[in-house]
Parts: C-alpha cells; structure tokens; sequence
C-alpha cells in the first residue's frame, strides 16, 4: 500500500507475471479515484479511473478495483512488459472537492 | 494542442530571484490545476482553475506563490523571492470534468 515518506514502496515482478499495485485512501466521501503511471523525467500519466459507484472497471491489460468499505483501492496489470517499471500513484478526490490528493506512490520494477 | 505543455522544462534560478512557469492547457478544459513534486514524494496540490470563477489557492504555501489564467486558457505560476525548498517540479494539468491529463512539468532548481 502507499505512505506518506521519502521511501517508496517497491513492488519487484517477473516479466509476464501479474502485478497487484494497492492503495488504502483516508478520505471515505472521497467519490472519484484514478489511477496513473509516471515515468523518470516525465508528468503523470492517466492509466485508468474509477467512480465510487463502482467496485470494479477494466481496461487494456489494467484493472481497478475499489473496495469502499476499507477504503482499498488496487491496479492490476496482466502480463507486466519491462515498459510497465514506473512508479505508479493513486490518487482520490472528495465529492465536491476540486482537487486530486496524491499519495507518493509505489514503485514497480519488472524484470526481463 | 495535443496536450498539456509547460514551459519552460527546466529552470535553475538563484535564491531571491523571481520565476514564472507557464502552463498551456488542452484545448476546450476549463479546469487547470497546478501541482508540485519534491524528490521522491506525491503530487502537492497548489491552484485550482475553472472557468470564470475564483481559483482554488488553498494549496498554495505561501504569499510568494501566485497564479493567473489569462482568458480561460494559458496560466502562469510566479514564484517570488525563490528559496532553496521551492525547488521540485511544478506540474500542471487540465481536465474537462473527469481525467486529468498532466503535463511533463518544469523542474525547478534554486541555487
């Protein structure tokens, strides 16, 4: 899961193996959740989101899962490619709020 | 254009010396948010744009930090009287509603 501090949490996979990425958020109004991948040197880079309507919603090779009874957010990535090593951040809003609150994210390593 | 550009990518600027970064957001978003990323740590929310009404600086840390959107579309973040702990990336993002889209940020170092 991700904290808050100056070391990451890392995550060390196989290539071609699954990863599970979790997050548990603090704010429990919080209705909108998104999930994004930042590269070295680069910004943050949308990979999927979620409403707090939902428990699940897929996309390419990634899915999302919100758990909203212990505030627990996952990403799984199929089949992780060595493209996938990033560091990889969760991020909620709270209804009404206008602003994303980040976590300082988790970084995954994949190994050819 | 495509995407959210800033300008400029990188900028190093002596202690007491006022900077501006600027932020190109995409095209027909009327949120525009500014963020800033220390080594190693998450994304701190600083300003908050949309449309025509009051920005959002409650994430701004202090008064020599400020931030204008001019006609719903381009921003620019001033910081004056630069510090030693102001440097980090400054990243901007834009959104329509939903799925902010970043940019690739300005790395900001003060010497």
């Amino acid at each position: 899961g991700e904290s808050v501090g100056l070391h990451l949490p890392t995550l060390s996979v196989q290539e071609g193996d699954n990863s599970i990425i979790n997050c548990a958020y603090s704010n429990s109004a919080s209705d909108y959740f998104i999930w994004y991948k930042q590269e070295s040197g680069k910004g943050p880079q949308f990979i999927i989101d979620i409403r707090s309507n939902m428990d699940k919603r897929q996309g390419q090779r990634v899915t999302v899962l919100l758990n909203k009874t212990v505030k627990h957010l996952s990403l799984q990535i199929a089949a992780t490619q060595p493209g996938d090593s990033a560091v990889y951040f969760c991020a909620e809003r709270g209804a009404g709020a206008n602003n994303l609150f980040f976590g300082t994210g988790t970084r995954l390593t994949v190994i050819p | 254009g495509a995407g959210v550009s800033q300008s400029p990518s990188n900028k190093v600027t002596e202690k007491g010396k006022d900077v501006e970064l600027r932020c190109d957001p995409i095209s027909g978003h009327t949120a525009l948010y500014w963020y800033r990323q220390s080594l190693g740590q998450g994304l701190e929310f600083l300003i908050y744009f949309q449309g025509n009404s009051a920005p959002d600086k409650s994430g701004l840390p202090s008064d020599r930090f400020s931030a204008e959107r001019t006609g719903g579309s381009v921003s620019t973040l001033t910081i004056q009287r630069t510090q030693q702990e102001d440097s980090a990336v400054y990243l901007c993002a834009s959104s329509p509603s939903y799925g902010y889209t970043f940019g690739s940020g300005t790395r900001l170092t003060v010497v």
